[in-house]
């Protein structure tokens, strides 16, 4: 069966650095998305993509943070200065159509020191 | 916004039902998915319902939602230790939004 693949599965960083976590969706999905787990928390949406550009995107997908698909498999996500609170489990998802449920990858463990 | 609520954990014996509880709020939700998540895994989708069905049966797996109350619940049949996981409820109007999470135990 088809999956989300997401890498690394672990990303340690410095407070301050620039991270990039890859993603790459089901090869038919169109509808791309950003989640985040802080440990012990719920799971927060971040941004959704649609057609090269966001769709949507909550509170939390401030100026720091960016998206993009660089060739027709990766998605990605970027932070630009990373703080302590940004430490979480990051998921990617994909879906074939808007209204179709979301399949996750295994998610990218992202740990700022 | 909309909410989505769940309790925190569950602790069943092995062989018999668990019951996981969810509530919501947004009316306008149009899907309400039941999500996995084992430890130090990702989300692997269970089984969804569309907000026009009131049952879902999925082999050991029954959903059963309450659109007037805005209650949803799985019920796992002969639960066994492999279904120990954390389930998490999500809704989607939009975008999906999940529930705290409920730790199953399934006690052998």
């Amino acid at each position: 069966e088809p999956e989300v693949t997401q890498t690394p599965s672990h990303q340690v960083t410095q407070m301050g650095q620039e991270v990039i976590l890859r993603c790459v969706p089901i090869s038919n999905h169109l509808y791309f998305y950003w989640y985040r787990q802080i440990l012990g928390q719920k799971v927060e949406f971040l941004v959704s993509f649609y057609n090269n550009e966001i769709s949507e995107k909550s509170e939390i997908f401030d100026d720091q943070f960016s998206v993009e698909r660089p060739d027709g498999s990766n998605f990605t996500l970027k932070i630009r200065s990373t703080k302590l609170e940004d430490s979480a489990m990051y998921f990617c998802a994909s879906s074939d159509n808007r209204n179709s449920p979301l399949h996750f990858g295994n998610g990218t463990r992202l740990t700022v020191t | 916004g909309e909410d989505v609520e769940q309790s925190l954990f569950l602790s069943v014996r092995e062989g018999d039902s668990s019951v996981i509880n969810c509530t919501y709020t947004d009316s306008s939700s149009t899907y309400l998915y039941w999500y996995k998540q084992e430890p130090g895994a990702g989300l692997q989708l269970l089984t969804y319902i569309f907000s026009n069905m009131d049952m879902k049966q999925d082999q050991r797996l029954t959903v059963l939602l309450n659109k007037k109350d805005k209650h949803l619940s799985l019920r796992i049949a002969d639960t066994q230790t492999g279904d120990s996981a954390i389930y998490f409820c999500a809704d989607y109007y939009q975008k999906v939004t999940f529930g705290t999470g409920t730790k199953l135990q399934v006690i052998p």
